[in-house]
């Protein structure tokens, strides 16, 4: 199975704050890489598919970027609603891993 | 609109089987892969396996298979986890989710039902 980790585990931050995620992959994915948001008590939420695609409706604050092993999800100026957990998940091949996660949390 | 319905939660003792349901609708059921996700109390999400109900062809992560059974029944665009014998371990949510595919090769999971809730417990 391709590992994929996440940094920071967890982030404190204020709203207006830009804020990246980092995601490695222990081997090369290419681009095929998701981000995605939960919030508690929720379904998680598709925001950032092929590393660098904005999907459908999520606000462009939100980008992605990189390929290959390394990848960031970057937040530009904090919302409140933005914070809650971010994952990525590779999709190179099955099983189509998850990162552990990024709890966004308010400073 | 296309929507995910996922069965409600359920409490179950350890060793009895469990079948939980995910029914699709506002799409071409039978044209796109379901996915199965895990995610035990407090902790990240899991990949468990896929099924095409065009087809029912299945995958499952090494970490699930044998573990459970991933199913469908296109007639009534519906997906399925079960498990045969279940532990006090298998206690989490359970999400479905559609998978879309963005080139060849390259999936994310795009639409996800409200999830099902599964309690193990004496």
């Amino acid at each position: 199975d391709i590992q994929m980790t996440q940094s920071p585990s967890s982030l404190s931050a204020s709203v207006g704050d830009r804020v990246t995620i980092t995601c490695r992959a222990s081997q090369s994915i290419s681009s095929y890489l998701n981000w995605y948001q939960q919030k508690p008590g929720k379904a998680p939420k598709l925001l950032i598919y092929a590393a660098s695609s904005l999907q459908s409706g999520v606000p462009s604050r939100f980008s992605g970027s990189g390929s290959g092993t390394d990848f960031t999800l970057t937040i530009s100026s904090l919302q409140p609603e933005d914070f809650a957990t971010y994952y990525c998940q590779q999709s190179y091949s099955t099983p189509h891993t998850f990162g552990q996660g990024t709890r966004l949390e308010i400073k | 609109e296309v929507q995910l319905v996922q069965s409600g939660a359920e409490v179950k003792k350890p060793g009895e089987s469990l079948k939980i349901s995910c029914k699709g609708s506002g799409y071409s059921f039978t044209s796109y892969w379901i996915g199965w996700v895990r995610q035990m109390p407090g902790k990240g999400l899991e990949w468990m396996g896929i099924i095409y109900p065009g087809d029912s062809d299945t995958r499952y992560s090494p970490s699930f298979q044998g573990q459970v059974t991933i199913s469908a029944d296109k007639s009534i665009s519906t997906a399925y986890l079960q498990w045969s014998s279940l532990k006090a371990s298998d206690t989490a949510m359970y999400y479905c989710a559609r998978r879309i595919m963005i080139t060849f090769g390259d999936h994310a999971f795009d639409i996800w039902g409200q999830g099902t809730m599964v309690t193990v417990s004496s």
